[in-house]
């Protein structure tokens, strides 16, 4: 069966780093990977995916990348700020879907 | 345009017990879904749809019913509430019916007790 690796411990860093997260999975060739953003009782929030044919992606102060030979996506967050504290999930998308269980980010003012 | 409405957003029941838990959607997407989210365990897929009429299961689907009579609707039966059901369920749709080319829409999700 799959399995998704996220960063097991939550993850604290200081206000304008670069915070980065990653994405380890096994035994699934996704077509995309997707991430996603949680905040305490919401919905996930979708923020961006990429293709198994690309390398990187980028939205604004985001950028993700993805190896499909290491089978690992990293996520960046560059400068940092405290409203970016939240749960970030990354999901493997292809004929089926599967979640990961998500890196806390506590983004220290 | 208000996405993925869920109802309710609190619900306790007593083992045993059956409830039906509503999803709404107003982006005309094809595909919806149903999640559970649980401490540790990631989301995990109970139910899905590509369209009005037509349902499979996910990873996680026993002690649960669906059906799709429209586009907009999708929901969940809970036929006999057990304890191992206590959880978090989140209601998603996504506008392609395969290969996860967009991404979900997420409701903002039930958090069900079973006592």
């Amino acid at each position: 069966s799959q399995k998704i690796e996220q960063n097991s411990e939550a993850l604290n860093i200081q206000e304008g780093k670069t915070a980065t997260l990653t994405c380890n999975y096994t035994n699934y060739s996704p077509a995309y990977l997707q991430w996603y953003r949680q905040d305490p009782g919401r919905g996930p929030v979708f923020l961006l995916l990429i293709r198994e044919n690309e390398k990187e992606k980028r939205k604004e102060r985001l950028k993700v990348t993805f190896d499909t030979t290491l089978k690992q996506s990293l996520f960046h967050i560059t400068a940092s700020q405290p409203a970016d504290s939240a749960t970030y999930l990354c999901a493997l998308a292809g004929n089926q879907f599967y979640f990961g269980t998500g890196t806390s980010l506590t983004v220290i003012p | 345009n208000a996405g993925v409405t869920q109802t309710p957003k609190f619900q306790v029941l007593k083992t045993g017990q059956s409830m039906t838990l509503q999803c709404a959607q107003d982006m005309n997407h094809e595909y919806m879904s149903w999640y559970r989210q649980d401490p540790g365990m990631g989301l995990r897929l109970i139910h899905y749809s590509v369209g009005a009429g037509i349902t499979d299961q996910g990873e996680v689907p026993n002690g649960y019913n669906v059906s799709r009579s429209t586009t907009e609707d999708f929901p969940l039966r809970l036929l006999s509430a057990a304890p191992s059901q206590t959880s978090v369920y989140f209601c998603a749709s996504r506008f392609d019916r395969g290969l996860g080319s967009t991404g979900y829409t997420f409701g903002s999700g039930t958090r069900l007790t079973v006592v």
